[in-house]
Order: structure tokens, then C-alpha cells, then sequence
């Protein structure tokens, strides 16, 4: 299976703060048709989670722009410019190129 | 607005059924694979099985293949989840969702105890 390992595990931020999550594949995510199958999920806290990202940099409709992700095979980062209050939680990656689909472990956003 | 509605979840003993549905809304349910993923208490996301369009194709993880079976009714936009023998592991908050993620429901919660 492929392991998703995401750093930090923890991470505090003051508001206006921007952050950076990484999330690294043991395989390379880029699929056979071109596309690279990662996506990037919140899950606030008591919430379901919440498809922010897909195929690695584009936004869900209806999500801030502040949040844009980024890489390619292997390596990959989500940022959010400028935290908000609302922005606490979990944040997963996610791979759907090989099977089973995988998640990171997560990782948690404060505010400070 | 779309909804994703799941029910039957509760307290059952190991090895014993349990029956997962979820009623889908607001949107054209047979244009969407559709998938059920679990969370264990304090745990992370785990991907457990998705459907093709018709119910033509289905995928499992490991650990549920020969328990676990999920089947949609594209009549009745729902989906649902069949888990058999069930084992203290399974206990977790199941969420049904698209199958491109963009969509999830509140979740039930399964447990799996004597």
C-alpha cells in the first residue's frame, strides 16, 4: 500500500499566520493517464471531512483561496496564506492513483 | 442541496450483522461512484470500499474482503453497506461519500463489542 507521510504532525499558528503542510508518497502519485490523484481534506473538529484540494493544486468550489496546494510525484504541500480562525483542525492527504486508496496520519492545526 | 444521509449503526457483538445505508440527495446519485470510509475513535480516515456507477465494479480493502460488501440502489439514490462478522476492529464512525470526495455524510457510528 501507499504510505502518505505528512509532517508536521502538530502545527500552531496565530492568525494572518501562513503554513505549509507536506505530505510525502512512497510511490509516485502520477497516474497512467497523466493525472496525479492526490487531494488534500479538512476535518474540523466534531465535522465530517472536507475535499479542499484535488489532483494536487485544484480548489473545490467553494473553498478560500487562501488555501492552494502544490508538487508533483512524490512530494507535495499544502499552504494556507493567511490563517483563519475557521481554518482549525485535521488535515489529511489522500491518494487515489494506486489502490487501496491511502491517507496521511494527519495533522493538526492550532490557533494559537 | 446536496445530502448524504447514513443510518443503521449501533452497538452489535463480534461476529455478529450490521447494515449501513445512506440515503443521497441533491444531486444525480448514478452519475457518482460512491465510496464508505471509517474513522476509529481518535484515529485517521480509512478508505474501506467504493461502487462503480451501476454496481458493476466493487473494491474492498483487505481487511474487510469476504465480510464487507456494498451495493447501491441507483432507483433510490442510496447507498449501502453490508458487514458481516464483524470484529471489535471495525468499531469506528463510517462516512458515506462520492467517490471523488467532494461530498460526505455526518457519519455512524459502528460498535463492535461484547
Amino acid at each position: 500500500d501507499v504510505v502518505l507521510t505528512q509532517t508536521p504532525p502538530t502545527l500552531s499558528a496565530t492568525i494572518g499566520q501562513s503554513v505549509s503542510i507536506s505530505c510525502r508518497s512512497s510511490q509516485s502519485l502520477l497516474d497512467s493517464d497523466g493525472d496525479t490523484y492526490l487531494n488534500w481534506l479538512l476535518q474540523r473538529p466534531g465535522q465530517s471531512p472536507q475535499l479542499l484540494i484535488y489532483s494536487v493544486s485544484n480548489l473545490e468550489s467553494g473553498v478560500p483561496n487562501r488555501f492552494s496546494g502544490s508538487g508533483s510525484e512524490t512530494d507535495f504541500t499544502l499552504k494556507i496564506s493567511g490563517v483563519e480562525a475557521e481554518d482549525l483542525g485535521v488535515y489529511y492527504c489522500m491518494q487515489a492513483t494506486h489502490a487501496p486508496l491511502t491517507f496521511g496520519s494527519g495533522t493538526k492545526l492550532e490557533i494559537k | 442541496e446536496v445530502q448524504l444521509v447514513e443510518s443503521g449503526g449501533g452497538l452489535v457483538q463480534p461476529g455478529r450483522s450490521l447494515k449501513l445505508s445512506c440515503a443521497a440527495s441533491g444531486f444525480t446519485f448514478s452519475d457518482y461512484y460512491m465510496a464508505w470510509v471509517r474513522q476509529a475513535p481518535t484515529k485517521g480516515l480509512e478508505w474501506v470500499a467504493s461502487i462503480s456507477y451501476d454496481g458493476g465494479s466493487t473494491y474492498y480493502r483487505d481487511s474487510v474482503k469476504g465480510r464487507f460488501t456494498i451495493s447501491r440502489d441507483n432507483a433510490k439514490s442510496s447507498l449501502y453497506l453490508q458487514m458481516d462478522s464483524l470484529r471489535s476492529e471495525d468499531t469506528a464512525t463510517y462516512y458515506c461519500t462520492t467517490g471523488s470526495f467532494d461530498y460526505w455524510g455526518q457519519g455512524v457510528m459502528v460498535t463492535v463489542s461484547s
